[in-house]
């Protein structure tokens, strides 16, 4: 049981350069979720997702998109990258108690 | 909105100190209350929760009580180890979907 896992764990990209982030689970659960972590910002939703073939626009959605079209993969697509993007990416999904549960983490650097 | 205030960190400790860190919160109706811890390069992980007024979640040693009168959910421990060394988010979930509305984080250093 992997629990939620994210690849890749690291890229670099070029300004208006193109990139999928992958997220999987192995819990069955039908809620996930795409945060990004900034210094003394916290995490912030960017898109989630109540089930198979469903997404919705979290609070910080602008210059991303996602699709879920397995229950156990959720992607985050940047389709232009911007330095603002320079975050890290946490992957989550969550069972029907409202615990969250988190992937390891992409680290994205935009040049 | 919706909101979570924390204090701002780092919190530094002796090891067998006693840790409080405060977390405020804003919100309509009756949210759910969490802590999730980040250890070095890892991602969250749930430490506890609470989903009604005047609860207590527990777990290794930490504790967080539920107070509505006061929108709070203080994190406390009695006596941190070094191995308590990470950062600590404050959140809250209280539209529906499960999302959870996280503060700033609070780093905790703790040393031998």
């Amino acid at each position: 049981n992997a629990g939620v896992t994210q690849t890749p764990k690291f890229r670099v990209l070029k300004t208006g350069q193109s990139m999928t982030l992958l997220c999987a689970q192995d819990m069955n659960h039908e809620y996930m979720y795409w945060y990004r972590q900034d210094p003394g910002m916290g995490l912030r939703l960017i898109h989630y997702s109540v089930g198979e073939g469903t997404t919705a626009k979290g609070e910080v959605p602008d210059g991303y998109n996602v699709s879920r079209l397995k229950k156990q993969n959720f992607l985050l697509g940047l389709e232009s990258a911007a330095p603002s993007q320079t975050s890290v990416y946490f992957c989550a999904s969550s069972d029907p108690t409202e615990t969250q549960y988190f992937g390891p983490g992409t680290r994205l650097l935009v040049l | 909105g919706d909101s979570v205030t924390q204090m701002e960190g780092p919190v530094t400790l002796s090891e067998e100190a006693f840790l409080t860190i405060n977390c405020t919160y804003t919100a309509t109706g009756y949210p759910s209350l969490f802590w999730y811890v980040q250890y070095p390069g890892e991602g969250l992980q749930l430490l506890l929760k609470a989903t009604k007024a005047d609860d207590k979640g527990s777990n290794k040693g930490f504790e967080a009580t539920y107070r509505k009168e006061t929108t709070s959910f203080h994190l406390e421990k009695g006596s941190v180890q070094v191995s308590d060394s990470a950062v600590y988010f404050c959140a809250l979930s209280n539209t529906g979907f499960q999302k959870l509305v996280f503060g700033t984080g609070t780093r905790l250093l703790v040393s031998p």
